[in-house]
């Protein structure tokens, strides 16, 4: 099974200061097609999770352009360019390459 | 605007089957470029996958689960259903269904989630 490793787990963030979060997979996620099934999402308090970030670097639509999602094989980074308030939650990567699906622990960010 | 909607028992006891039920809006079940997917939450805990099914009724299980869960789907309701049998306290948990979309002939995210239902196993 793929196991995905996410840090930090908590992350203190100045408004308006940029956020990055890492994603490390146990096997690549890079698909003989091109593609890195890696997706992140945020849950907000009290709410479900909502897709951010969608085959490691496309936003879903919806989604401001604050947020942004890098990397390839095995290391990805989701990347908020200046934090706002509203995007306090958990941050969660998830690849779909290889069945069973798995999550990352999460990643608390916090307005400080 | 496309909606998940979960419904259930609730509470039940030790050694019963859960039965949940996802009713999907503003699309059909049938159409081509999704799959459906359960996902759990324990109580302040990250999220668990427990598996798939696809409107031709094709499944897969998280092992974790595979003994005690079944998936179906009824496209004339458009919903699709899972069941988990000999649930145990651990099987308290927030339990979310989610939309996937495939991508290039491949499953990816969840784009759509329900607000989840939470069940709690209690004696």
């Amino acid at each position: 099974d793929i196991v995905m490793t996410q840090s930090p787990r908590s992350l203190p963030v100045t408004p308006g200061e940029p956020a990055s979060i890492s994603c490390t997979s146990s096997q690549s996620l890079l698909h003989n097609n091109g593609y890195n099934y890696l997706d992140w999402y945020l849950q907000k308090p009290g709410q479900s999770p909502q897709l951010l970030i969608y085959l490691g670097s496309s936003r879903a639509p919806g989604v401001p352009g604050r947020f942004s999602g890098s990397g390839s094989g095995t290391d990805f980074t989701l990347k908020i360019s200046s934090v706002e308030a509203e995007d306090v939650g958990v941050y969660y990567c998830m690849q779909t390459l290889q069945t069973p699906y798995s999550f990352g622990q999460g990643t608390k960010l916090e307005i400080k | 605007q496309v909606q998940l909607q979960e419904s259930g028992p609730g509470q039940l006891k030790p050694s019963q089957t859960l039965s949940l039920t996802c009713t999907v809006s503003g699309v059909s079940i049938s159409s081509g470029g999704y799959y459906w997917n359960w996902i759990r939450q324990h109580p302040g805990k990250g999220l668990e996958w427990i598996g798939y099914i696809y409107y031709s009724g094709n499944t897969y299980y998280n092992p974790s689960l595979k003994s005690r869960v079944t998936f179906s789907v009824d496209s004339s309701k458009n919903q699709f259903s899972l069941k988990l049998s000999s649930v145990t306290a651990a099987d308290t948990a927030l339990y979310y269904c989610a939309r996937g979309n495939i991508v290039a002939t491949h499953p990816d995210g969840f784009d759509i989630w329900g607000q989840g239902t939470m069940v709690t196993v209690s004696s």
